[in-house]
């Protein structure tokens, strides 16, 4: 079946670090990828996505490689603010559907001023 | 105008008893889905409907019953409630063919 592993947290940076969240995953065929956010007390949005292998997905600076040879989607950004803390959640989808969406088990992000 | 919305947010009963979540959603969606997210905020889906009928059911005690009087509401009872019940449940919909998922806020639900 499909699966999504995603780096444990909590990750916690300081201000205009560099972020990377690392997400791998198992699927049969050529699953869609995806990045959800869930700020507090909210629920999920979608970050980014990408379709197909070495497609980039790329969103309020966060950006995300679909790397079929890895079999990844690490989500990266370059500075990351306080307003970023929020708990990320990798996922993927079989046929881009979300019907059939797998979810990770979520990572917490606590960015320090 | 809220997207996905919930009712109520905050929901605190005791062991035993019987409650329900309401939902509905304005975006004109096909697809409506219901997730429980635990203390360590792990995702799992327990139903969705497509047009009022169910498509997803996942391995969920037969206490929890959706129900959906259309494509735009979906409801979710719970009976005999469980101390292991106590989650936060979202509500979500889709319009299927871009795997993007529009979620409530959540309703936090605390069984004592």
């Amino acid at each position: 079946g499909n699966s999504v592993t995603q780096m444990e947290g909590p990750v916690t940076l300081s201000e205009e670090a560099f972020l990377t969240i690392n997400c791998t995953y198992t699927a049969t065929g050529y699953p869609s990828l995806f990045w959800y956010v869930q700020y507090p007390g909210e629920g999920l949005q979608l970050l980014l996505k990408a379709t197909k292998a070495d497609d980039k997905g790329s969103n309020k600076g966060f950006e995300a490689t679909y790397r079929k040879e890895t079999t990844s989607f690490h989500l990266e950004k370059g500075s990351v603010q306080v307003s970023d803390s929020a708990v990320y959640f990798c996922a993927l989808s079989d046929q881009g559907s979300a019907r059939q969406l797998t979810f990770g088990s979520g990572t917490q992000l606590t960015v320090l001023p | 105008d809220t997207a996905v919305s919930q009712t109520p947010k905050y929901l605190v009963t005791q062991m035993g008893n019987d409650k329900s979540i309401k939902c509905e959603q304005n975006l004109g969606h096909d697809t409506m889905y219901w997730y429980k997210q635990d203390s360590k905020k792990f995702l799992k889906i327990m139903f969705s409907y497509n047009n009022k009928e169910l498509i997803i059911n996942e391995t969920v005690p037969n206490r929890f019953s959706p129900k959906s009087p259309d494509k735009a509401h979906l409801n979710l009872h719970i009976n005999s409630l469980e101390l292991g019940d106590s989650a936060v449940y979202f509500c979500a919909s889709s319009q299927d063919t871009t795997g993007e998922l529009f979620f409530g806020e959540g309703s936090r639900l605390t069984v004592l």
